[in-house]
């Protein structure tokens, strides 16, 4: 199925460390969502994005829904040790009364204490 | 709020034999659950979509005799994997979203169910 390119896939860090990943789609999206995850545990949403050109920050995490609708990036501000896990971007169109989800295919971020 | 929980945390069933996981939202009524199946490393894959009281839409792919969905209450969906081989050996992970507020709106995941096959 369809899936959304997502950058880097990996990423090893020093801890205390600004990091940025992005997705980019080639279809308009009208929903962005990013989530992480963690070894044998399910995603978690982190943060919902609804409108072009939207910023929304929480805690030290900020994403930003692209003006051409077609990506997004989430930063993470000083990162710290429990920010490993592996962070999914996720779009949605709305058509459709099911509304799935394009996942990208993860950005692994590693950090060194 | 917007917990979601499911059980078994991890199976482990002989080949041929059948395994029900169940998902449970817990703080919310939801209207739509999804299961997804992961390999390691790879995102997730949707195998399945159920609106409660209606039968379940299944991905390309996917087959549905094989894995069967049942959503028969707002806060309960079943996912049945019928006689199970090594290849169904996987990480399974069921969403919930309600319908309201639109935090809500989204998918809230359940811890996921290791499900491996002897």
């Amino acid at each position: 199925g369809q899936q959304l390119n997502q950058s880097p896939q990996s990423m090893f860090i020093q801890e205390g460390e600004d990091v940025s990943m992005n997705c980019t789609s080639s279809s308009i999206f009208n929903t962005w969502l990013w989530y992480k995850q963690e070894p044998g545990e399910g995603p978690v949403l982190l943060i919902a994005l609804y409108k072009a050109g939207e910023l929304t920050s929480n805690g030290r995490l900020t994403a930003q829904f692209g003006i051409t609708r077609k990506d997004s990036f989430l930063n993470i501000s000083a990162s710290i040790p429990s920010d490993v896990g592996i962070y999914f971007c996720a779009g949605r169109t709305n058509a459709g009364n099911n509304r799935k989800l394009i996942w990208g295919l993860g950005t692994s971020l590693a950090v060194n204490p | 709020g917007a917990v979601v929980s499911q059980h078994p945390s991890r199976v482990i069933c002989k080949s041929g034999t059948s395994v029900k996981i169940e998902c449970r939202s817990l703080d919310f009524q939801a209207t739509t659950m999804f299961w997804y199946r992961q390999f390691p490393k790879q995102s997730l894959m949707l195998m399945a979509t159920s609106n409660e009281g209606s039968k379940a839409t299944y991905e390309q792919g996917v087959e549905k005799d094989k894995f069967l969905i049942n959503h028969a209450s707002l806060t309960l969906s079943t996912l049945t994997v019928t006689s199970a081989h090594p290849e169904d050996s996987s990480f399974y992970i069921c969403s919930a979203r309600g319908w309201g507020r639109p935090v809500l709106d989204e998918q809230y995941f359940g811890p996921g169910t290791r499900l491996t096959v002897t």
